[in-house]
């Protein structure tokens, strides 16, 4: 199974700054997901974001809010901009481990983000 | 679209009691459908899984059957130990789609010793 490495692990900032998180995987997958998690909430995918193309937003995210990059198959980060309280939130990135085939995503240990 | 509906509320209950977590989906299709377990201070993980009608997931003690007529998948365990509190999650993804997964909201257990 790929395993995952999400850093930061957890970060507090002041409003009205970025912060970057990194994901890292053992393997090179073709899709990765970025999810976010609001306190006491389940989680809702941002985008999905595929090596060598634009990531693919879900309604109510923006690429200017939350900019994705995905340079190679094992890596990919994802930027929250001009962060405010309200993106107070659990950030996981997964990847796709073979949906096609039945299997779940593996999800990363998660960046749990605090504005201030 | 493709949803996940959870009973509502935290879970309290003792050690070694029998534990069941509701969950019913709607989709479109069949779906493969998924229980995911979040320790504290920890990310997701796959608990168990089942791809099509009648088949049976499986692990550490927890068991969920895909039953296509009732359009469940509920959780359940014979026995909780307090290592088993955390909160759980039903998850469906709908193969011929985009293969994302649509998330219930979770239910928090605790066990109590």
């Amino acid at each position: 199974s790929a395993v995952i490495s999400q850093k930061p692990s957890r970060d507090i900032c002041q409003r009205g700054t970025s912060l970057t998180i990194q994901c890292q995987v053992d393997s090179q997958v073709t899709m990765m997901f970025w999810y976010r998690q609001q306190p006491g909430q389940s989680l809702t995918l941002i985008a999905t974001a595929n090596q060598g193309s634009e990531a693919t937003y879900e309604s109510g995210f923006v690429i200017d809010k939350f900019p994705i990059s995905r340079p190679n198959l094992t890596f990919s980060t994802l930027t929250v901009s001009n962060m405010s309280p309200e993106d107070s939130s659990i950030y996981l990135c997964s990847v796709d481990r073979g949906m096609r085939q039945g299997y779940g995503y593996t999800f990363g240990s998660g960046t749990r983000l605090t504005v201030v | 679209g493709d949803s996940v509906t959870q009973m509502e509320g935290p879970v309290t209950l003792s050690e070694e009691a029998f534990l069941t977590i509701n969950c019913t989906y709607t989709a479109t299709g069949y779906p493969s459908l998924f229980w995911y377990v979040q320790y504290p201070g920890e990310g997701l993980q796959l608990l168990l899984k089942a791809t099509k009608a009648d088949d049976k997931g499986s692990n550490k003690g927890f068991e969920a059957t895909y039953r296509k007529e009732t359009t469940s998948f509920h959780l359940e365990k014979g026995s909780v130990q307090v290592s088993d509190s955390a909160v759980y999650f039903c998850a469906l993804s709908a193969l011929g789609g985009n293969n994302r997964l649509a998330f219930g909201k979770g239910n928090q257990v605790v066990v109590i010793p």
